[in-house]
Order: C-alpha cells, then sequence, then structure tokens
C-alpha cells in the first residue's frame, strides 16, 4: 500500500527566510504523482505544486520549489522569502491509481508552518 | 471557472435530522470526491465518483448516503448521525483519465456540528 510520511508536526520560520517541510513516500508504482496542499485556517485546501514520477527536472511555481530525490522516495517543499501569509498546515499527497480505475489521493499527517515577524 | 462550490458553509442538526450538503463545478471534471475532516488531521476520504458512477466508498457508515445527479454535481445526505461525526466536509473534483497533473480542486468546505 501507498504511504505518506510527514515527520514535522509543526515548523517556524523567520520572515523572508526559506523553510523546508518534508515529505516522504513508499510505493511499488513505477508511475506516481506526488503534491502539496497549503490549507490556512479557513479550511480550503490549496493546491502548490505537482511532480511526477517521470519529471525529470524538480518543480518550481514562484517560491515554491520541490526537492524532489527519487531514489530517497521525498518530495520536500521549499518555500523561499517566507511571508506572513504562509502560516498554514501543509499537506504532501500521493495520487494512486486503484484497481477500479479511478485515482484517489492519499495525504499525509501534515505539518503547520507558523511565519514569524 | 477554476471554482467549486460548497454549501452551506456551515450546517448544525440535531442527531434526529435529515439534511443534505452540496458540491458544484463547472471545470468538466469527472471525478468527484467527498473527505471528512478532522481538527488538526489530514483529509479522510469518503467516496469518490467517476463519470457520475460510484466508484468508491471507504467503508463510510450508511448514515452518510452520496449522490451524484450529474457530472457537475455531488450531494451528500445525512441521517441521523452522531456527536463525532462533527468536522469539515471538504468537497474536490479533479480529471479522471491518463498521467497529466490532475490536480484535486477543492472546495472550501462545509463545517457540520451535531448536537
Amino acid at each position: 500500500a501507498q504511504k505518506i510520511t510527514q515527520t514535522q508536526p509543526g515548523m517556524f520560520v523567520q520572515e523572508k527566510e526559506a523553510v523546508t517541510l518534508d515529505c516522504t513516500y513508499d510505493t511499488s508504482d513505477p508511475s506516481y504523482g506526488l503534491f502539496w496542499y497549503k490549507q490556512p485556517s479557513s479550511g480550503e485546501m490549496i493546491f502548490l505544486i505537482y511532480q511526477g514520477s517521470y519529471d525529470q527536472q524538480n518543480a518550481t511555481e514562484g517560491r515554491y520549489s520541490l526537492n524532489f530525490q527519487k531514489a530517497r522516495k521525498s518530495a520536500n517543499l521549499v518555500i523561499s522569502a517566507s511571508q506572513l501569509g504562509d502560516s498554514a498546515m501543509y499537506f504532501c499527497a500521493m495520487r494512486e491509481l486503484t484497481t477500479s480505475g479511478t485515482y484517489k489521493y492519499i495525504f499525509g499527517t501534515g505539518t503547520r508552518l507558523k511565519v514569524l515577524a | 471557472d477554476t471554482e467549486v462550490t460548497q454549501t452551506p458553509k456551515h450546517l448544525v442538526m440535531g442527531m434526529t435530522n435529515k439534511k443534505s450538503l452540496k458540491c458544484e463545478q463547472h471545470m468538466g471534471h469527472r471525478a468527484m470526491y467527498w473527505y471528512k475532516q478532522k481538527a488538526k488531521k489530514p483529509p479522510e476520504l469518503m467516496f469518490v465518483y467517476s463519470y457520475e458512477k460510484l466508484s468508491i466508498n471507504e467503508s463510510v457508515p450508511s448514515r452518510f448516503s452520496p449522490e451524484c445527479p450529474n457530472s457537475s454535481l455531488l450531494n451528500l445526505h445525512l441521517h441521523a448521525l452522531q456527536p463525532e461525526d462533527s468536522a469539515l466536509y471538504l468537497c474536490a473534483s479533479s480529471q479522471d483519465r491518463g498521467q497529466g497533473v490532475y490536480e484535486q480542486y477543492f472546495g472550501p468546505g462545509t463545517r457540520l456540528t451535531v448536537t
């Protein structure tokens, strides 16, 4: 079975500094997708960045980048130049193709990030 | 339009009530999802509809009854809930074929309180 692990329950970062949120995964499928979502206190889940298992380069989206190390099965999120608005819960997720032919998404336990002024 | 809408935003119901949660998207996505999320926990998958057919039921109690009337709408009918069912209920949609990015788009959620 596929599994996602986030070992940092909470993180603090100073405003304008960079921070790395850890995510490791376990799967036997050669084809998979990894996602990071942000969930502010309002509750809505916001898609940040995606990395496909066959992608040759690490994904980047603005201040977000994904440090993808396939051999180590890790997909860490790097947020550069942190802003106060980055304070939120962050979830790593993996997409799994089920026997019914439908995708389902498995979420890690999350990391709560607090940006300090 | 990359929006998933959910109504109501908040719902308080008694254990004998019947209520429904509604979710709508107009992105042409053929997969729609219901999640339950307790405070400080990750979303927990409940149901997946693919092309308007129930594809995944994660052993959810029968007091939760999903319905997909058409490709844009997803309902969750609630009946005889328990206080432990109080949670944030999130709806999401995505494409459901191929190997593209196919991220999930989430609605703002319905905060349900069962008294």
